[in-house]
């Protein structure tokens, strides 16, 4: 089966650095994608690693161990926009989703 | 560039009664297209995928159904609605021939089943 695990909740302050892990088990993997969702909204893309190493994408950063099956999501000088939920997902011949990881950021 | 359209919003429906939900989607052709369900305050579970018209992929056995019978249109239904069917609907398309592509998500339809 197929099963992608991340922390349930995260907080932090305004202008400090998070990073939400991510674990996954699964076949036909082509690379980890990275999404946003604000409460009560629509999934939006962040990012996707499809080889090992750090992708960079203004203040957010993502990384991905293929070796591992292992990513995590590196968020920078958070804002208060920035409380959300994470997801990543395995983008494969489908794309299959992890619990999400719920971020507040408090001022 | 792609948008996809879902209506309605939001659904209150009775136990027992038919369900059908409707995705369309512009700026696109032969897209990947994909049902998710999300819980509150849960992760989104993917019910069905689509790689072309007819093409249906069912992930979890449960009371839905999904068809494409058109490139781009993808539908849900139930012949009768259980109390467990609530939650938030999400379709998505994806661009074919790259799984390494972004998955672009719909509004949404927020079911409850009473």
């Amino acid at each position: 089966g197929q099963s992608l695990e991340q922390p349930s909740e995260v907080t932090a302050v305004e202008g400090a650095i998070v990073q939400i892990n991510c674990t996954y088990q699964t076949s036909g993997f082509y690379g980890l994608s990275w999404y946003q969702q604000h409460d009560g909204g629509a999934p939006t893309f962040l990012s996707y690693n499809a080889l090992d190493g750090l992708e960079e994408t203004g203040r957010f950063s993502s990384f991905l161990s293929r070796s591992d099956s292992y990513g995590y999501l590196l968020l920078q000088e958070l804002q208060m926009k920035d409380s959300a939920s994470y997801f990543c997902a395995v983008n494969g011949d489908k794309l299959i989703f992890g619990t999400g990881t719920r971020l507040q950021v408090f001022p | 560039s792609q948008t996809i359209h879902q209506w309605p919003a939001t659904l209150v429906q009775p136990v027992g009664s038919p369900l059908s939900l409707e995705c369309t989607v512009e700026g696109t052709s032969n897209p990947n297209l994909y049902w998710y369900r999300q819980a509150a305050g849960r992760g989104l579970q993917l019910l069905f995928y689509s790689v072309g018209i007819g093409q249906i992929s069912s992930e979890v056995p449960q009371n839905l159904s999904a068809s494409r019978p058109q490139d781009r249109q993808f539908i849900l239904s139930s012949k009768k609605l259980l109390l467990s069917d609530s939650g938030f609907y999400l379709c998505a398309l994806r661009r074919p021939r790259g799984e390494n592509t972004e998955a672009f998500f719909g509004q949404g339809t927020r079911l409850t089943v009473v």
